[in-house]
C-alpha cells in the first residue's frame, strides 16, 4: 500500500539549534513534494515546494531536500525559534492523487 | 484581500441525516480541494475539482459528493451521516499547475468540525 512516514516522535530542539524533520514514502514516485505548517486548530500553511529534478530548495530559514533514490525528503529549520514550533506536514503529488503524512511536532525550547 | 472560508466551523448531526458543508473562495483559483484530518492518519484527500463542472474522487470519497457551479465555491455533501465521518474538514484552493494534475500551493480554509452522534 501507499505510505508516507514523518518523525512519529514529537521533536524538541533548544532554541537557536537546527531541527530536521524527515518524510519517507514508498510506492510512489512523486512528480513534487510539499511542506506544510500547522498550528493547532487552524489549516494547514504552505511552505515549500520540490520538484522530483531538484536537489534542494531553501527559503530564508528553511531548507528542503528531495532524494528520489532514498524516497525522502527532509526538511530543516537552522536558527530555530520558539515561533517555529508547530506540526509540519510533508506531502507528496503523485498522478492525479496528492497524499499528506501524519505529521511531525516540532517544539523549540526557549 | 484574497481568502477562502468555510461555514459551519462546528456542527453536530445526527446518524442518517444529510448535512452539506460550504467552501468559497476569493482567489479565483481553479482547482479546489476537500480534506478529511483525524488523529492517526493526517489528512486524507476527499474529493477534488480542477474547474467548473469537473469532480474528481480522492483517497476516501465513499459517503461524500461535491458539485462545482461555480469558480469561487465546492460545497461538500454527506448524503447520510455516519459516524465515522465525525472529523475535522478542510478545504483549500490552488492555482493550476503547469500541468492540470500538477497541485501548487494549497490555500486552506480554516476547518470545519463534524461531529456525528
Amino acid at each position: 500500500s501507499q505510505k508516507i512516514e514523518q518523525n512519529s516522535e514529537a521533536l524538541n530542539i533548544q532554541e537557536g539549534k537546527t531541527a530536521t524533520l524527515t518524510c519517507n514514502y514508498t510506492n510512489y514516485s512523486p512528480a513534487y513534494l510539499q511542506w506544510y505548517r500547522q498550528d493547532p486548530g487552524r489549516g494547514p500553511v504552505f511552505l515549500l515546494l520540490i520538484r522530483e529534478n531538484e536537489k534542494e530548495k531553501r527559503k530564508e530559514r528553511l531548507k528542503v531536500t528531495f532524494d528520489t533514490t532514498l524516497k525522502q525528503s527532509l526538511f530543516h529549520i537552522t536558527a530555530s525559534q520558539p515561533a517555529d514550533s508547530a506540526t509540519y506536514l510533508c506531502a507528496l503529488g503523485a498522478g492525479n492523487q496528492f497524499y499528506f503524512g501524519t505529521g511531525t511536532s516540532l517544539t523549540v525550547i526557549p | 484581500d484574497a481568502e477562502i472560508t468555510q461555514s459551519p466551523r462546528h456542527k453536530i448531526t445526527e446518524t442518517g441525516r444529510q448535512v452539506t458543508l460550504a467552501c468559497h473562495q476569493t482567489w479565483n483559483h481553479n482547482n479546489m480541494f476537500w480534506y478529511r484530518q483525524d488523529l492517526g492518519h493526517g489528512l486524507r484527500l476527499i474529493h477534488y475539482s480542477y474547474g467548473v463542472q469537473d469532480t474528481n474522487k480522492g483517497e476516501v470519497s465513499d459517503g461524500y459528493s461535491v458539485s462545482r457551479s461555480n469558480t469561487e465555491d465546492l460545497p461538500l455533501t454527506l448524503e447520510s451521516a455516519a459516524s465515522s465521518q465525525t472529523s475535522v474538514y478542510f478545504c483549500a484552493s490552488s492555482e493550476q499547475g503547469a500541468w492540470v494534475s500538477e497541485i501548487n500551493e494549497q490555500f486552506f480554509g480554516p476547518g470545519t468540525r463534524l461531529t456525528v452522534l
